[in-house]
């Protein structure tokens, strides 16, 4: 069964600071999909970012972007330049369905972000 | 806003009775997805349906049941409830065409609470 985990369950950093999340992951699939996904204090489920395992470059969105180690099934979130919006809930989550179509997502434990003023 | 939407927003209810949890996804959407998040096992798959039929079962209990209709939303019936079926239920819908990846869009969620 394929598993994701967040070894950190908290973290706390000053606003504008760069913080990491951590995630890891074990499938035996060659081909699947791995996610971030932000859930604020109002609960929606907000994707911030993907990862193609074929793809060897790291997906970037803005301040957001991922170190994807394929061979250690790594998988972590650099927040720069972090706001007090960045507060949240941080969610690693994996789809390894075949042929690449949408399924079942599996998700990590969490990681709580909070951004001190 | 997402575009899923889901309804009721809460709903509060005794052990042993029913409910049924009611998703619209997308325009355009065929696949929605159920999650259930609670405090002890996290956030997990239930079952995904795909232009109405089952598409695939996650860790969905016997007590539960869904379905998609015609008009693509679908419902979650949750029956014989016990205390520890509180939980936030999400509802996701993509596109789900066959040759590239559908990004799940979540919707707002129903906060069930079982007393």
């Amino acid at each position: 069964a394929q598993t994701v985990t967040q070894s950190q369950p908290e973290m706390s950093v000053q606003e504008a600071e760069t913080v990491t999340l951590s995630c890891t992951y074990d499938t035996s699939e060659n081909n699947y999909y791995l996610f971030w996904y932000k859930q604020p204090p109002s609960r929606q489920m907000i994707l911030v970012i993907r990862q193609e395992a074929y793809k060897q470059q790291n997906a970037t969105e803005n301040r957001f972007s991922v170190n994807f180690q394929k061979a250690a099934k790594s998988f972590s979130l650099k927040i720069s330049d972090s706001q007090l919006g960045d507060t949240a809930m941080y969610f690693c989550a994996f789809d390894d369905s075949p042929g690449g179509g949408a399924d079942g997502l599996t998700f990590g434990k969490g990681t709580h972000l909070i951004i001190q003023p | 806003d997402s575009g899923v939407t889901q309804t009721p927003k809460h709903l509060i209810t005794a052990t042993g009775q029913r409910v049924t949890l009611r998703c619209s996804p997308r325009s355009g959407d065929l696949s929605v997805y159920w999650y259930q998040q609670s405090l002890d096992q996290g956030l997990q798959f239930l079952i995904q349906y795909y232009n109405g039929e089952e598409r695939a079962k996650g860790n969905i209990l016997e007590r539960f049941s869904a379905q998609q209709f015609p008009d693509l939303h679908s419902e979650l019936n949750l029956s014989s409830l016990e205390l520890g079926d509180s939980a936030l239920y999400f509802c996701a819908s993509s596109v789900e065409p066959a040759s590239s990846y559908n990004e799940q869009f979540f919707g707002p969620g129903t906060r069930l609470t079982v007393l």
